[in-house]
């Protein structure tokens, strides 16, 4: 299985600014998922990001609001732009095991956001 | 569209009683059901998987089988611990890797 970490574990940030979170993987994946968990919520997905390729949005999500890079096989990053009380939430990124028929996925511990 | 629906908590049981967390979906296909587990401060961990109907998954006293009948994926454990205080997540893998969630489910258990 991979393991995922992620960078900052946590921030507080003033409404305005930018936070860009890192997602760091232990092996090569094509597929990386970055996902959303407002509190006491379930988790919704932001974006698909693959390799070589722009990052494909779901529908709620722009790219101007969560640019995302992802430079290699084995990182990717996730900024929240001109945040707001309303982007304080989890995020997390997972990976897709490609080895394994029902392509299960790994999740990253997620980076807690407050906006003030 | 595909879909999970799952029990509503939050739960609460008394350590060493049985648990039952209600999971239904609706999916075209074949979907791949998971059981997802997120500990106080943590992300989330794969607790169990089925990946066809009838299977079986389990992990740490915790069981899941797969009903196609009644689409149904309910998470049963027999004694639960105080270490068992989470949020459970139903989930479903059908096509485009896009993994559908449910609610989550608090449970808590007292000593």
């Amino acid at each position: 299985s991979a393991v995922i970490s992620q960078k900052p574990s946590r921030d507080i940030c003033q409404r305005g600014t930018s936070l860009t979170i890192q997602c760091q993987v232990d092996s090569q994946v094509t597929m990386m998922f970055w996902y959303r968990q407002q509190p006491g919520q379930s988790l919704t997905l932001i974006a698909t990001a693959n390799q070589g390729s722009e990052a494909t949005y779901e529908s709620g999500f722009v790219i101007d609001k969560f640019p995302i890079s992802r430079p290699n096989l084995t990182f990717s990053t996730l900024t929240v732009s001109n945040m707001s009380p309303e982007d304080s939430s989890i995020y997390l990124c997972s990976v897709e095991d490609s080895g394994v028929s029902y392509n299960e996925q790994f999740f990253g511990p997620g980076t807690r956001l407050t906006v003030l | 569209g595909n879909s999970v629906t799952q029990m509503e908590g939050p739960v609460t049981l008394s350590e060493e009683a049985f648990l039952t967390i209600n999971c239904t979906y609706t999916a075209t296909g074949y979907p791949s059901l998971f059981w997802y587990v997120q500990y106080p401060g943590e992300g989330l961990q794969l607790l169990l998987k089925a990946t066809k109907a009838d299977d079986k998954g389990s992990n740490k006293g915790f069981e899941a089988t797969y009903r196609k009948e009644t689409t149904s994926f309910h998470l049963e454990k027999g004694s639960v611990q105080v270490s068992d205080s989470a949020v459970y997540f139903c989930a479903l893998i059908s096509s485009a890797s896009k993994i559908i969630f449910g609610s989550g489910t608090r449970l808590s258990i007292r000593p």
